[in-house]
């Protein structure tokens, strides 16, 4: 099952924060999130194993709720730089497929 | 490093014809993946391995088919192409290792069924 996304689209000025939410029906082993920019591949950007921890660098960061199965991208202060589709990936465990979610488009505008 | 490497980067294929993508890893994962993304779409699963003679299929695997005679490469075959593989290939090596657990992305190949 396709983890769900949202929103599915955003549009954000330069310095605005943005959130990204994914949700799973499935119970989670762990979450990944990747940013993917018009005609290239996915970039891996962090991972959350389940525990509920909160994972970042510098102005990007997650969260993982394994007993709501969900995971939220914070983007704080946006720059141009982040505009792309972000994608969410969910393990279920077992052997480690990685399902992706349904992408949502983030484009920041000066 | 190289990291994920694949060829061709563009290809046209007529209907039933065949062809194999080539997908070469230089950081000694086990694990690897096939995936394709639609126009506009996310990424589905094609076929997975978790190392050297174990192969296992995803979500899409119909048309395709896999070996991983070695830890470096993961070709996949498309037998008989049809329009409805149109699409861009992505494959994939992963660390697997807990919290530095990372996945890396080759640069795609973009096919076109015509």
């Amino acid at each position: 099952q396709q983890p769900v996304q949202s929103p599915q689209a955003v549009i954000l000025r330069e310095g605005e924060d943005a959130v990204i939410n994914c949700s799973s029906s499935k119970a989670l082993y762990s979450v990944h999130w990747y940013r993917q920019k018009h005609g290239e591949a996915p970039v891996f950007l962090m991972i959350l194993l389940k525990g509920g921890e909160q994972k970042g660098h510098e102005k990007i960061s997650a969260s993982f709720n394994e007993k709501k199965q969900q995971s939220s991208l914070y983007l704080t202060a946006s720059q141009l730089s982040y505009s792309g589709t972000y994608f969410c990936g969910t393990d279920s465990g077992g052997y480690q497929k990685v399902t992706f979610g349904t992408g949502t488009k983030l484009q920041v505008i000066p | 490093n190289a990291g994920v490497t694949q060829t061709p980067k563009f290809r046209i294929l007529k209907i039933g014809q065949s062809m194999t993508l080539q997908c070469t890893q230089d950081m000694n994962h086990n694990y690897m993946y096939w995936y394709r993304q639609d126009p506009g779409m996310g990424l589905k699963l094609i076929y997975y391995s978790v190392g050297a003679g174990i192969t296992d299929k995803g979500e899409v695997p119909n048309g395709y088919n896999v070996s991983r005679s070695t830890t470096e490469d993961f070709p996949l075959r498309l037998e008989l192409a049809a329009p409805s593989q149109t699409s861009v290939y992505f494959c994939a090596s992963r660390t697997m290792a807990g919290f530095t657990d990372t996945q890396y992305f080759g640069p795609g190949t973009r096919l076109t069924v015509l």
